[in-house]
């Protein structure tokens, strides 16, 4: 079975702290993604990653960075978090199968609190 | 930009069949897909369809018509652990994938 796990499923911040939430899969993916999931808002896309060392912005980059160094890493970054960054943050993984279907495995969520 | 729109619920009863449609805009089109959500989980994949028409997995269907940029998911013979968030997704050129805001479905017994 594929495996994506987020290394915290909850956290409480304090506004202004640097935040790391880290994810690792073990399906070989060249695909990651971070996505922030809010009531009536859906999941929105923050980063993805198609390769080590690569990124593209999502929809909503703005205050977040991300890190991967390994393939199977893919680290989400609040530098200086704040309260409207309270969210649910899915983690996601997939082969690189354009045009042939990309099924994304998630992981179970890290639901962040900054206070 | 780019879009997707998809109601924000439905009401069905348990044993009828239900369709929850999605239309998109984008640039860029690869194919569409839907996914599951339960209450606390995280999203799981349903379906994908790249090319125009019905693609059907037990008492899932999903359907694609690209030119009307439109698709749905038909759920049949209801069962209530159905209930759940349903999200359409589109894949595009540049394997983003991008979610709608999510359908969800009540079943009633």
């Amino acid at each position: 079975d594929v495996k994506v796990t987020q290394s915290s499923r909850y956290l409480v911040k304090r506004t202004g702290e640097k935040v790391f939430l880290e994810c690792v899969q073990d399906m070989d993916h060249e695909n990651m993604f971070w996505y922030r999931q809010d009531p009536g808002l859906g999941l929105r896309l923050i980063y993805f990653s198609y390769d080590v060392k690569m990124k593209e912005k999502g929809d909503i980059p703005e205050g977040y960075s991300v890190s991967r160094e390994k393939k199977e890493r893919f680290s989400l970054i609040l530098e200086s978090a704040s309260t409207n960054q309270t969210s649910m943050y899915l983690c996601a993984s997939s082969f690189y199968r354009r045009g042939l279907g990309n099924t994304i495995y998630f992981g179970e969520g890290s639901w962040l609190t900054v206070v | 930009g780019q879009s997707l729109e998809q109601p924000s619920e439905v009401t069905a009863v348990e044993g009828a069949i239900v369709q929850i449609n999605c239309t998109y805009q984008t640039s860029g089109f690869y194919g569409l897909s839907w996914y599951q959500q339960h209450d606390g989980g995280a999203p799981t994949f349903l379906s994908y369809n790249a090319l125009d028409g019905l693609e059907e997995t037990g008492r899932f269907s999903s359907f694609l018509s690209r030119s009307d940029s439109y698709g749905y998911l038909l759920l049949q013979e209801l069962q209530m652990k159905d209930s759940a968030s349903y999200f359409c997704a589109v894949l595009n050129r540049d394997d983003k994938i991008i979610f709608g805001k999510g359908t969800r479905l009540h079943i009633l017994p």
